[in-house]
């Protein structure tokens, strides 16, 4: 099993809708929890980090993180064709240097 | 113009030849680490360095080769002992509380 599950999609949203993104993982450590972007051939751009359980908003992106599911989120409001691209969530633990990734999520709004 | 450069873009190798792939950053932070990403698979660690003359194995350390003699630069070396090189690089710098890490544009390396 690996440590962060992510379903790979790829899911398709016409534009203007709410994307909604998760991964589960094993490890009870994890405490910080990112979202990255990633367009085509180009590096990953950190989007959102959060700390433990809560939600936390900026502009469009709301990330959430239940730890006692073992379970994060990243939705987006308002959806545009320029949110088209590869999410990936990403969680350390509290004395990790590495983080671990998951998978990714493809992610295409239509126009 | 600050940031984290990697070079080249592309990079062909052929069978039985060691690469090295450059990571420059002038962001002044002193963590660098890196990666490789293939398709349909999350990024997986190579080799990281928290410090200048310091630097550990991640998960897939074999075939690989590093060295940190400057804080700004964090060159990887892929040797012909990595039987299946062919993949995206790339190169990132961790700060922050969060150890927040922030990633160069990515090598495309090819083996012919």
């Amino acid at each position: 099993q690996k440590e962060v599950e992510q379903d790979p999609g790829p899911l398709s949203v016409p534009e203007g809708a709410i994307v909604s993104l998760n991964c589960t993982y094993s490890n009870s450590a994890f405490q910080y929890f990112m979202w990255y972007r990633q367009y085509s051939r180009k590096g990953p751009e950190l989007l959102m980090y959060t700390y433990s359980s809560g939600n936390k908003e900026d502009g469009r992106f709301t990330a959430q993180v239940d730890k006692s599911s073992k379970y994060i989120s990243l939705f987006i409001r308002d959806s545009q064709p320029s949110d088209s691209a590869t999410y990936l969530c990403a969680m350390r633990g509290p004395n990790d240097y590495k983080l671990s990734f998951g998978a990714g999520t493809t992610v295409t709004v239509r126009a | 113009d600050g940031g984290i450069t990697q070079s080249p873009k592309y990079l062909f190798r052929k069978e039985g030849q060691n690469v090295t792939l450059s990571c420059e950053q002038n962001l002044n932070h002193d963590a660098m680490y890196w990666y490789r990403q293939d398709p349909g698979q999350g990024l997986r660690l190579i080799y990281y360095s928290q410090i200048v003359n310091d630097f550990q194995k991640g998960d897939i350390a074999e075939g690989y080769s590093v060295s940190r003699e400057k804080k700004e630069s964090f060159p990887l070396t892929v040797t012909s002992a990595q039987k299946n090189p062919t993949a995206f690089y790339l190169c990132a710098v961790g700060t922050g509380a969060y150890n927040e890490q922030f990633f160069g544009p990515g090598t495309r390396l090819t083996v012919l």
